[in-house]
């Protein structure tokens, strides 16, 4: 199975801050099939961007994401206060696994 | 407008099974593949497996063959996740969630508190 490394565990910021989120894949990801999840406690996670830098209808263009191969990163540009979050990255073009989370606080 | 909505929080003691339903609605149901993920406290979310509704297809992550069974009945919009011989390391947040032709999650049902206790 791919692994998806999520760095740094927890990123410690202010709004109107950007925050920059990276996901490492340990064997590169076919056609990018990279995404990026926000989630919130008590709640399932909502997807923000897909294919390594698409986003679905409905998502702020403050959230952004990047990469190919096996880097990949996920930028907020302006931290909103309901921004503060967990956020995974997600493969699903071998399988399917997640990151282990890159949590957001102020 | 699309829904996945589960069955309510169960406890089990280990050694036992616990089935989730997944009922869908809003949209054709065996047009879309269903996805089980389940989230252990404080982990990170864990992929099961994932059944064609349509046909009834199924695969399931190696970690998990052999305890757990998806099913499907198409004449309810139901979507089931059986998993055998639970121990303690089973307590988890199970989700049942709807996969877009792009192959990415964007519909995810409640999810389902499974306890696992002796």
């Amino acid at each position: 199975d791919i692994v998806l490394t999520q760095s740094p565990g927890t990123l410690s910021l202010s709004p109107g801050e950007r925050a920059t989120l990276s996901c490492r894949a340990s064997q590169s990801i076919s056609a990018g099939y990279l995404a990026w999840y926000q989630q919130k406690p008590g709640q399932a996670p909502r997807l923000l961007i897909y294919a390594a830098s698409s986003r679905p209808t409905g998502i702020p263009d403050r959230f952004s994401g990047r990469g190919s191969g096996t880097d990949f990163t996920l930028t907020i540009s302006r931290l909103e206060p309901e921004d503060f979050a967990v956020y995974f990255c997600q493969q699903y073009g071998n399988s399917v696994t997640f990151g282990g989370g890159t949590k957001v606080d102020i | 407008q699309v829904q996945l909505v589960q069955s309510g929080a169960d406890v089990k003691k280990p050694g036992a099974s616990v089935k989730v339903s997944c009922k869908a609605s809003g949209y054709t149901f065996t047009g879309y593949y269903i996805h089980w993920v389940r989230q252990a406290p404080g982990q990170r979310l864990e992929w099961m497996g994932r059944i064609n509704p349509n046909r009834g297809g199924t695969v399931y992550a190696q970690k998990f063959q052999g305890r757990v069974t998806m099913t499907s009945d198409t004449s309810i919009n139901t979507a089931y996740m059986d998993l055998s011989r639970l121990t303690l390391d089973d307590t988890a947040v199970y989700y049942c969630a709807r996969v877009e032709d792009s192959g990415v999650v964007l519909h995810w049902g409640q999810g389902t508190l499974v306890t696992v206790s002796s």
